[in-house]
């Protein structure tokens, strides 16, 4: 069957430290992943897209990489704060060509000052 | 939240009802997805849409019908409400197909049926 799996729940971290958040992927042939935030009562909310070709992706404190051997990406934020504190969801666009979003669970992320 | 609204944001309705939520775009985005977010299975799509009366079936359509008649309203319509549809419910919008593009999500909508 097709499973989205993100490493944990949940993953606490110390101020100042790189938080590192895996996704592993079984059963999809994704052409597309992407990596979103979502805050408890909100939606989620876009921060990185990653193309197979692509082996990684910076946005300021922010790295995702993509491995299709591995079928895994990580995603890493460095220097982090407690602002960084979330729930973190990747998400991937099968290569079949539905227009469809597929999710994992997430991460909820917390930055401990 | 990028000029996405979704109404009611909390309905409380009883089994066998029916429920209609709207999401409205000001942003002339294409297309339009419902998605319902579950404790322990993420985020599944119900619905989407690609265009004015251009709808499809996601992974969870069963039980739900989806109407878009404007650029900029996109209603889901549960026929007749069940427990199992108890459920945060998010309206999205994406400029192109989701291979090139993100998607921008409203607030949510808390559905509870009882």
């Amino acid at each position: 069957s097709q499973k989205i799996e993100q490493n944990s729940e949940a993953l606490n971290i110390q101020e100042g430290k790189t938080a590192t958040l895996t996704c592993n992927y079984t059963n999809y042939s994704p052409a597309y992943l992407q990596w979103y935030r979502q805050d408890p009562g909100r939606g989620p909310v876009f921060l990185l897209l990653i193309r197979e070709n692509e082996k990684e992706k910076r946005k300021e404190r922010l790295k995702v990489t993509f491995d299709t051997t591995l079928k895994q990406s990580l995603f890493h934020i460095t220097a982090s704060q407690p602002a960084d504190s979330a729930t973190y969801l990747c998400a991937l666009v099968d290569q079949t060509g539905a227009n469809n979003l597929f999710f994992g669970t997430g991460t909820r992320l917390t930055v401990i000052p | 939240d990028a000029g996405i609204t979704q109404s009611p944001r909390h309905k409380v309705t009883e089994t066998g009802t029916p429920v209609t939520l709207r999401c409205h775009q000001t942003e002339n985005h294409r297309y339009m997805y419902w998605y319902r977010q579950d404790p322990g299975h993420g985020l599944r799509l119900i619905h989407y849409s690609y265009g004015v009366k251009d709808t499809d079936k996601g992974e969870v359509s069963d039980g739900y019908s989806v109407s878009r008649s404007k650029t900029e309203d996109f209603l889901l319509t549960l026929e007749s409400a069940t427990s199992s549809q108890t459920s945060v419910y998010f309206c999205a919008i994406s400029e192109s197909i989701l291979a090139n593009t993100e998607a921008f999500f409203g607030q949510g909508t808390r559905l509870t049926v009882v």
